[in-house]
């Protein structure tokens, strides 16, 4: 079955280190998207890719860091000098601009220690 | 910017229906959604519509769309004890979704 692919489920970091959360898709998706879920607050916008090779700023980037080598895969590094790390992370997918409909993964919760 | 609000908690008796409300910015959105989310997972498109549309329904789902007022419902009919969860609004804004801070909805028996 088509989906996407969030690991791991749960991820702790210590502190000043950085750490990367894998986001693969099978879907055959251009388009890909990082979401930060917080408590109370809505999903903001990490970064998004439209195509391989190309990716681009969201609201809250600071700190982080993707890439988009292959179609499938979406990775996020959290850095060090992101400085409130610990959060809900959502990855999501869609076939492109033109669809409306975004498949998201079922997420990776990091912990800072 | 672009802004979507809905309250947070929405209480409702197992039976009763719900109706969680949201009210959004942009008039020119194409699309609104509402999303459901379970403790600890991903979101799931649970319904959307289009902006030229005032009513959708789907099963126990009732989306309404005022566009004058810039607000958007989703009633849940007969709730029941696995409705409960977070639901999010968000709407298209140049290509982008832009989210509410989602309501949970709490079910008593």
């Amino acid at each position: 079955d088509g989906g996407i692919t969030q690991s791991p489920k749960y991820l702790f970091r210590k502190e000043g280190q950085n750490v990367t959360l894998s986001c693969e898709q099978n879907l055959n998706h251009d388009a890909m998207y990082w979401y930060r879920q917080d408590p109370g607050q809505g999903l903001r916008l990490i970064y998004y890719s439209q195509i391989v090779n190309d990716f681009q700023k969201g609201d809250i980037a600071e700190g982080y860091s993707v890439s988009r080598e292959k179609k499938e895969s979406f990775p996020l590094t959290v850095t060090s000098a992101q400085k409130n790390p610990t959060a809900f992370y959502l990855c999501a997918s869609r076939f492109g601009v033109w669809d409306y409909g975004y498949t998201f993964g079922s997420g990776t919760r990091l912990t800072v220690v | 910017g672009e802004d979507v609000e809905q309250s947070l908690f929405l209480s409702v008796r197992e039976g009763d229906s719900s109706v969680i409300n949201c009210t959004y910015t942009d008039s020119s959105s194409t699309y609104l959604y509402w999303y459901k989310q379970e403790p600890g997972a991903g979101l799931q498109l649970l319904t959307y519509i289009f902006s030229n549309m005032d009513m959708k329904q789907d099963q126990r789902l009732t989306v309404l769309l005022n566009k004058k007022d810039k607000h958007l419902s989703l009633r849940i009919a007969d709730t029941q004890t696995g409705d409960s969860a977070i639901y999010f609004c968000a709407e298209m804004s140049n290509y982008q979704l832009i989210w509410g801070a989602g309501t949970k909805l709490i079910i008593k028996p």
